[in-house]
């Protein structure tokens, strides 16, 4: 199984700011993924981060509002910038990784709330 | 400790039967019960959620069922389709917290 850490858990900011959450994993994972939960709301993907190429961003998400890095196959950033109080929710960072017999299994980080004043 | 338990690791069923998946929960504070659908090499999307205050929840052929007195809740898929076949995560929120994910179950739809 993989193990994943956020950093950081939370954070308060400022409007017109921007904040840069780190994923660490501690195995080599291919498939990084980055999801966004807003109070009340259910988990809404904003991306796929591969090691080796650009994000590929879900729809109503871009790369200038939500700049994503991936390295290499165990660590991932994803920047909000510009905030707003909109912006204000739960980062989530999650992987996806083989597991016994080939099967694959989805992992999730402990999460970074972000509030945006 | 497991707050979100899902104790089948896999599930097979013939395609047209009911497919019915099982969840369940230790924390009593959890008010909101979500279920995702995993395909390979993509990330979980959202299938259908039920809050604490009903017992059941339909949309199309997926309906969800809450028994909040045993933490418990399932998943029914009728009539189950091909389509079907993929990883299921139950999931449950407090509030505003963030989401508490299952480790999943995996369906496999019999032709």
């Amino acid at each position: 199984s993989a193990v994943i850490s956020q950093k950081p858990s939370r954070d308060i900011c400022q409007r017109g700011t921007s904040l840069t959450i780190q994923c660490q994993v501690d195995s080599q994972v291919t498939m990084m993924f980055w999801y966004r939960q807003q109070p009340g709301q259910s988990l809404t993907l904003i991306a796929t981060a591969n090691q080796g190429s650009e994000a590929t961003y879900e729809s109503g998400f871009v790369i200038d509002k939500f700049p994503i890095s991936r390295p290499n196959l165990t660590f991932s950033t994803l920047t909000v910038s510009n905030m707003s109080p909109e912006d204000s929710s739960i980062y989530l960072c999650s992987v996806e990784d083989v597991g016994g017999q080939g099967v694959y299994e989805q992992y999730f980080g402990p999460g970074t709330r972000l509030t945006v004043t | 400790d497991q707050q979100v338990k899902q104790n089948s690791p896999s599930l097979s069923v013939q395609e047209g039967r009911i497919s019915i998946l099982n969840c369940d929960y230790t924390n009593s504070m959890f008010d909101y019960f979500l279920w995702y659908k995993k395909y390979p090499a993509e990330g979980p999307t959202f299938l259908i959620s039920i809050s604490s205050i009903k017992d059941k929840n339909e949309d199309g052929r997926f309906t969800v069922f809450l028994n909040k007195s045993a933490k418990h809740l399932s998943l029914h898929i009728v009539p189950s389709q091909p389509g079907d076949s993929a990883v299921y995560f139950c999931a449950a929120s407090e509030g505003d917290d963030k989401i508490i994910f299952g480790k999943g179950t995996r369906l496999h739809i019999l032709p």
